[in-house]
């Protein structure tokens, strides 16, 4: 049975960097892309960016780009996301999801709320 | 990407069918058969429900439907249950390597 476990939920201090984890079990990691989606208290879904595996190929949503960073390890089957440069507008819980083979997202990690205050 | 357009909010009574409504560009809905449908609930992660613009994944009841007609999908459940009570997003392939997701609409069963 897939399952996408991700950290626990942090507390931040704008301008900081805050670092998510998302270990994969129960399927092949290395064959399926992984994806990072937020999603602000009562607001949209909304995506981020996947990072895959075989070449460690990496697509960031505009929005994004130059503040987050998506690696993985593939012998621990963990897959990260750093955000940096953190302002309160980034609260927010923090989900990796699996992309399926018809460009779909079939598998969720439990989400993850990153708190940006000071 | 600009956020595919839903409305902010459905309705039904029990055992009634409603249609939640998706639109967005001749650059994503328009350009890929490849519109999915979330499913959230409070507190919970999204749960995949329609993919392929009208596909169900295994253990989804047949209740969900999909289709697609030029830049707008759609998702309708028939024979509302209590239990379909919550926030659905659809999202679609951008092109690029990109994917955008709806603005999300709350389904209130009465």
């Amino acid at each position: 049975q897939v399952q996408l476990v991700q950290s626990g939920a942090e507390v931040k201090k704008p301008g900081a960097s805050v670092n998510i984890s998302c270990k994969a079990s129960g399927y092949s990691s290395t064959k399926y892309a992984i994806h990072w989606v937020r999603q602000a208290p009562g607001q949209r879904l909304e995506w981020m960016g996947w990072i895959n595996d075989g070449n460690r190929n990496t697509r960031y949503s505009q929005k994004f780009q130059g503040r987050v960073t998506f690696t993985r390890d593939t012998s621990a089957s963990t897959a990260y996301v750093e955000l940096s440069s953190l302002r309160p507008e980034d609260t927010a819980v923090y989900y990796c999801a699996r992309e399926g083979p018809s460009y779909n997202f079939d598998d969720w990690g439990q989400g993850t709320l990153v708190t940006v205050s000071s | 990407q600009s956020v595919l357009t839903q409305p902010a909010s459905v309705s039904g009574s029990p055992g009634q069918s409603i249609t939640i409504s998706c639109t967005g560009t001749n650059s994503d809905v328009g350009s890929y058969n490849l519109v999915s449908w979330y499913q959230q609930h409070p507190g919970k992660a999204p749960k995949l429900v329609i993919y392929e613009g009208n596909k169900r994944p295994s253990g989804v009841s047949n209740r969900f439907s999909g289709s697609k007609s030029g830049n707008a999908a759609s998702l309708t459940i028939s024979g509302l249950q209590g239990e379909d009570e919550a926030d659905y997003s659809c999202c679609s392939y951008a092109g690029g390597s990109a994917w955008v997701f709806g603005g999300g609409t709350k389904l209130t069963v009465l």
